[in-house]
């Protein structure tokens, strides 16, 4: 079983609804969580960083840390096409040691106009 | 300010062959770190540059070894390719401070197909 689980998807939905984002994992020692956004032939874009539980607001992204129950989600309001991409969790543990991130497998976004 | 760059973008090798990947960091950014790429495992951490040092390592046999010069620019090395070494090779840079966020900045990756 991978340390980090993410659905695949695709994940299709139509321009303005709200994309539904998660990911689980199963190492405790994870505090920081983070998601990218991947397009096409290019290199992983960061688009949300949350140290530990709790919400965070960027604009139309939001992401929540739910430790207790090892579960992290991205919410994504008024989709654009623009946002259809593979998006990815990603987490790593305590700074001391140095940087590992572990990510989940990523799911694929088409937003339809 | 310029992003992190990779060269080359493209890698065409054969069995048996090696390969040697560059890395050039965001400027002032110490930490270099590797991740491969491939549809079945998707990314996974090969390894970690800090100050020339390799601070941390991921699953990977030792055909794949890396370095880092003093300007912070790294390569990776793979050697005795195998057709399962084909994959997206991506490098990731942040000042690799501890004790706080640290975000890692992707480049665009090098991508590796090996026949």
């Amino acid at each position: 079983q991978k340390e980090v689980e993410q659905d695949p998807g695709p994940l299709s939905v139509p321009e303005g609804a709200i994309v539904s984002l998660n990911c689980t994992y199963s190492n405790s020692a994870f505090q920081y969580f983070m998601w990218y956004r991947q397009y096409s032939r290019k290199g992983p874009e960061l688009l949300m960083y949350t140290y530990s539980s709790g919400n965070k607001e960027d604009g139309r992204f939001t992401a929540q840390v739910d430790k207790s129950s090892k579960y992290i989600s991205l919410f994504i309001r008024d989709s654009q096409p623009s946002d259809s991409a593979t998006y990815l969790c990603a987490m790593s543990a305590i700074k001391a040691a140095g940087n590992k991130l572990t990510f989940g497998g990523g799911t694929r976004v088409l937003v339809k106009p | 300010k310029a992003g992190v760059t990779q060269t080359p973008r493209y890698l065409i090798k054969t069995r048996g062959q090696q390969v040697t990947l560059s890395c050039s960091p965001i400027s002032g950014h110490r930490s270099v770190s590797w991740y491969q790429q491939t549809p079945g495992q998707g990314l996974q951490f090969l390894f970690e540059y800090f100050s020339e040092t390799q601070r941390n390592k991921g699953n990977f046999p030792g055909r794949f070894s890396g370095r880092q010069f003093s300007n912070s620019r790294s390569e990776m090395n793979v050697s005795t390719l195998e057709l399962g070494d084909s994959a997206l090779y991506l490098c990731a840079s942040s000042l690799g401070t501890s004790g706080s966020a640290d975000t890692q900045y992707f480049g665009p990756g090098t991508r590796l197909t090996v026949l």
